[in-house]
């Protein structure tokens, strides 16, 4: 079965350059998250999207912003990288309501593990 | 105080043990996920509870949402089941995750 697709897997970049994450959520699902788990730290929830509006935020810093497009993939932008910003960003997907009971079950990806230099 | 608590933090086993990971939380929930993470970091969704029980293979999972409290249980383990252990809850509208922080099993052969 198809899963959710991230890439890069694995990304680094200097102080102060600008990254782009992509997630590719299971087909016919139209709910995104992105999460970011630090070393050694639990999972952050950053912000997700619902049929291409934000839906929620979380502690998603001003520097980072991200979108979903019209094919349900999701971009997370991230400027002015900073050595704290190191950590394993994950996407999730789920199900639109009308497709799943419960609808809230969350399907993870790989991950893009990012290191800032 | 976290919204979500796990028991215990660091756990090793003998293969074959019967396990017990607990987790308590302290919002409204609409369900609760509990995840493995093995160490290259990948997440899988191991089960999603809005009330009652569930099993699947070897694991078995329970939540009880008047205490809320919720157990994962893991029978006759096995060096491969070693990962980190990671209870999530789903607020009150479905969206926003909330993590524990997550109980690191080492089974030993």
């Amino acid at each position: 079965a198809a899963g959710v697709i991230q890439s890069p897997r694995h990304l680094i970049k200097e102080k102060r350059e600008t990254a782009t994450l992509k997630c590719y959520p299971i087909p016919r699902h139209d709910t995104v998250y992105w999460y970011q788990q630090g070393p050694g730290q639990d999972p952050q929830f950053l912000i997700s999207f619902y049929e291409k509006m934000q839906s929620d935020k979380g502690s998603i810093p001003d520097r980072f912003s991200a979108q979903q497009f019209s094919d349900y993939h999701s971009e997370l932008n991230m400027s002015s990288l900073e050595l704290g910003d190191s950590a394993l960003y994950f996407c999730a997907s789920s199900s639109p309501y009308r497709l799943a009971v419960p609808p809230d079950e969350q399907f993870f990806g790989p991950g893009t593990r990012l290191t800032v230099l | 105080k976290n919204e979500v608590e796990q028991s215990p933090q660091n756990l090793t086993a003998q293969e074959g043990e019967f396990i017990t990971i607990n987790c308590s939380y302290s919002v409204g929930i609409s369900a609760l996920h509990w995840l493995q993470q093995h160490p290259g970091g990948g997440i899988v969704s191991l089960f999603m509870l809005s009330s009652g029980k569930k099993k699947h293979g070897r694991l078995i999972a329970t939540i009880n949402i008047q205490e809320k409290h919720s157990s994962l249980h893991i029978t006759a383990s096995h060096p491969r089941d070693s990962a980190v252990y990671i209870c999530a809850v789903s607020d009150n509208y479905g969206q926003n995750f909330v993590f524990g922080p997550g109980t690191r099993l080492s089974v030993l052969p």
